[in-house]
């Protein structure tokens, strides 16, 4: 079993609609999560970290987290061309490294 | 400007020929970490390093060697490459006691190994 497994898509929405990424997790005792944004051949950058159950929100990136699931979710609201990457779920594990998945290929459709 | 710096960005080279990717940062991190992009595989770590001569194996380390000598260089050595070695590289790094930081990543270096 994957230590973080994420849809590989790719997911492809219409401009302006709701993008919704998934990830589980394996590790029980893992206490911070993130999503990064990746461009084809450049390197990831952080666009969500949560650590806490619930939502949290910035902009159009909502976070959500459920830790008796082992379940983490990303968002994206009003989605852009722009936005159009792949998204890796990533986790901390044992507080000495990031885990991460695969990643999910978003394409957003003018 | 904080940065993580990788060098080279493109890479070709030959099956057994020694090469070393340098990657150096500026933030004063004691975390520092290597990583491999493949296809539908994500971003698996090779090595990574809480401190200078402090080095542990991440999930696939196998081919590869690195070093700690100073706190802000990590270089990844791969002494005869092979094309299974062929990958996305990426270095990061983050403060050791900052497990819910994000990590900053380099640029990245495109290996072919033919």
């Amino acid at each position: 079993q994957k230590e973080v497994e994420q849809n590989s898509g790719p997911l492809s929405v219409p401009e302006g609609a709701i993008a919704s990424l998934n990830c589980t997790y394996s590790d029980r005792g893992s206490q911070s999560f993130f999503w990064y944004r990746q461009y084809s051949g450049k390197s990831p950058e952080l666009i969500m970290s949560i650590y806490s159950n619930g939502d949290k929100e910035d902009g159009r990136f909502t976070a959500q987290l459920n830790k008796a699931s082992q379940y983490v979710s990303l968002l994206i609201r009003d989605s852009q061309p722009s936005d159009s990457a792949t998204y890796l779920c990533a986790v901390n594990h044992n507080n000495n490294d990031m885990r991460f998945g695969a990643g999910t290929r978003l394409t957003v459709k003018p | 400007e904080a940065q993580v710096t990788q060098n080279p960005r493109y890479l070709i080279t030959v099956t057994g020929k020694k090469l070393t990717v340098t990657c150096s940062q500026n933030m004063n991190h004691e975390y520092m970490s290597w990583y491999r992009q493949d296809p539908g595989l994500g971003l698996r770590q090779i090595y990574y390093s809480m401190n200078v001569e402090v080095t542990d194996k991440g999930d696939v380390p196998e081919g590869y060697k690195v070093s700690r000598k100073e706190k802000r260089n990590f270089p990844l050595i791969l002494e005869s490459p092979s094309p299974n070695q062929t990958s996305l590289y990426f270095c990061a790094s983050r403060g050791r006691d900052r497990p819910n930081e994000k990590l900053f990543f380099g640029s990245g270096t495109q290996l072919s190994v033919l």
